[in-house]
């Protein structure tokens, strides 16, 4: 099993929709968990991260972690063309271990259309 | 707003040839590190380097590559004797010390071994 999975997409949506990306992950040792957006040949952005379980809301977006089901999504609500990359989860484990070695997942492309 | 930044953004090297990618991470974080992204594959964690040496580096992070911090500025990667497998875009990471599951990636150096 691979240690974390992501729906490579690609996912085609109407400008305005709810978008729903989803992550799951094999190791339980994982308590930080972030977004990224990446754009085309460029770096990969931080758009949010969440420690453990719950919820966290910015602006458009919104994290949602279950660490019971090992289980991580991204909503992004009024979706614009400019939402359009490839979209990251990533996670690294407890400062207890291997604290700053971040596991990203394959990505999912998303493209959001006028 | 600071950010990372790679010199030089493309690299061409002939195979068995050694480079050096160059990277200034954002001025007051004290974590770095290194990524590389294989053409249509996922980031791959390389290495981090706190405090003047390697604290984490991942399988793919052989003897054939090494980091360096010559300065109080420059964080570098060098590969010794590329190989056409190397070719991929390295991507600079920083991270303050007390915030280190957020990082900030640079633009990347597309490395292209021939």
């Amino acid at each position: 099993q691979k240690e974390v999975e992501q729906d490579p997409g690609p996912l085609s949506v109407p400008e305005g929709a709810i978008v729903s990306l989803n992550c799951t992950y094999s190791n339980s040792a994982f308590q930080y968990f972030m977004w990224y957006r990446q754009y085309s040949r460029k770096g990969p952005e931080l758009l949010m991260y969440t420690y453990s379980s719950g919820n966290k809301e910015d602006g458009r977006f919104t994290a949602q972690v279950d660490k019971s089901s090992k289980y991580i999504s991204l909503f992004i609500r009024d979706s614009q063309p400019s939402d359009s990359a490839t979209y990251l989860c990533a996670m690294s484990a407890s400062i207890e271990t291997s604290y700053d070695k971040v596991i990203f997942g394959p990505g999912t492309s998303l493209s959001v259309i006028p | 707003e600071p950010e990372v930044t790679q010199t030089p953004s493309h690299q061409v090297t002939q195979m068995g040839q050694e480079v050096i990618l160059r990277c200034v991470p954002i001025s007051n974080h004290l974590y770095f590190y290194w990524y590389r992204q294989i053409l249509g594959q996922k980031v791959e964690f390389l290495v981090s380097f706190y405090n003047n040496e390697i604290s984490e580096k991942s399988e793919i992070f052989d003897d054939q590559f090494s980091v360096e911090r010559p300065d109080g500025s420059n964080f570098t990667l060098k590969i010794r004797s590329t190989k056409l497998e190397d070719s991929a875009m390295y991507f600079c990471a920083s991270s303050d010390l007390n915030r280190i599951y957020e990082q900030y990636f640079g633009p990347g150096t597309r490395l292209t071994v021939t």
